[in-house]
């Protein structure tokens, strides 16, 4: 079954920058495409962060930023804030059968 | 402003059925897909499927096929997530989403409780 591999956990210090990766673990290397980047506070609905083509939605700074080799894409968080704590959830449209998925989400610890 | 709006939380016992809705504005709803998305007691995003409202064109997840239905009524700018059959494992917050740019626009989500 197609998947999106991210790390359970990462953490930095205020004004440090951060990076978590979505690695596609589908047999079919490549497929996916259209990532896009949620972060999701405690309590609340996730939040668009980043969508196709590393762009960000009105509103979002420009700290946020995204990345992708081979096959795996990369949200970068350079400044981190105490506010950005949060988890992230990347996402991508699986063509093979016309579907998304997401990754199983990295929960970000802000030191 | 696009809003999407859930109904409210439900507590349900197995082996009933439940219907809960996301209603659009401030857009075309007619225009966008509309995704449902599963969030079990502290786990991840799950996507379930997704609908056009325009012409009801439904995909679902491997995962959710057969275990969901979605549905929408552009007339009144609805999206719906159906159970026929609730378990106890569907306990969980569900979101629904549109998809614009990315999933854009979420709703505000929907607690769902299956118990007995």
């Amino acid at each position: 079954q197609s998947a999106l591999t991210q790390p359970a956990s990462v953490s930095g210090s205020p004004g440090q920058s951060i990076t978590i990766s979505c690695t596609e673990t589908s047999s079919d290397v490549g497929s996916y495409n259209l990532v896009s980047w949620y972060q999701q506070l405690p309590g609340k609905a996730p939040k668009l962060m980043i969508y196709e083509g590393s762009k960000r939605p009105s509103g979002v700074s420009n700290r946020f930023s995204d990345s992708k080799s081979g096959s795996t894409a990369s949200l970068t968080i350079s400044g981190l804030q105490a506010e950005d704590a949060a988890a992230y959830y990347c996402c991508s449209f699986a063509p093979a059968d016309s579907t998304w998925v997401f990754g199983g989400g990295t929960k970000l610890t802000v030191l | 402003e696009v809003q999407l709006v859930q109904s409210g939380a439900e507590v349900k016992k197995p082996g009933e059925s439940l219907i809960i809705s996301c209603k659009g504005s401030g857009y075309t709803f007619s225009n966008y897909w509309i995704g449902w998305v599963r969030q079990l007691p502290g786990k991840g995003l799950e996507w379930m499927g997704i609908i056009y409202p325009g012409d009801s064109d439904t995909r679902y997840s491997p995962s959710f096929q057969g275990q969901v239905t979605i549905s929408a009524d552009k007339s009144i700018s609805t999206a719906y997530l159906k159970w026929s059959n609730l378990k106890a494992s569907d306990t969980a917050i569900y979101y629904c989403a549109r998809r614009g740019s990315g999933f854009d626009f979420w709703g505000q989500g929907t607690l769902v409780t299956v118990s007995s």
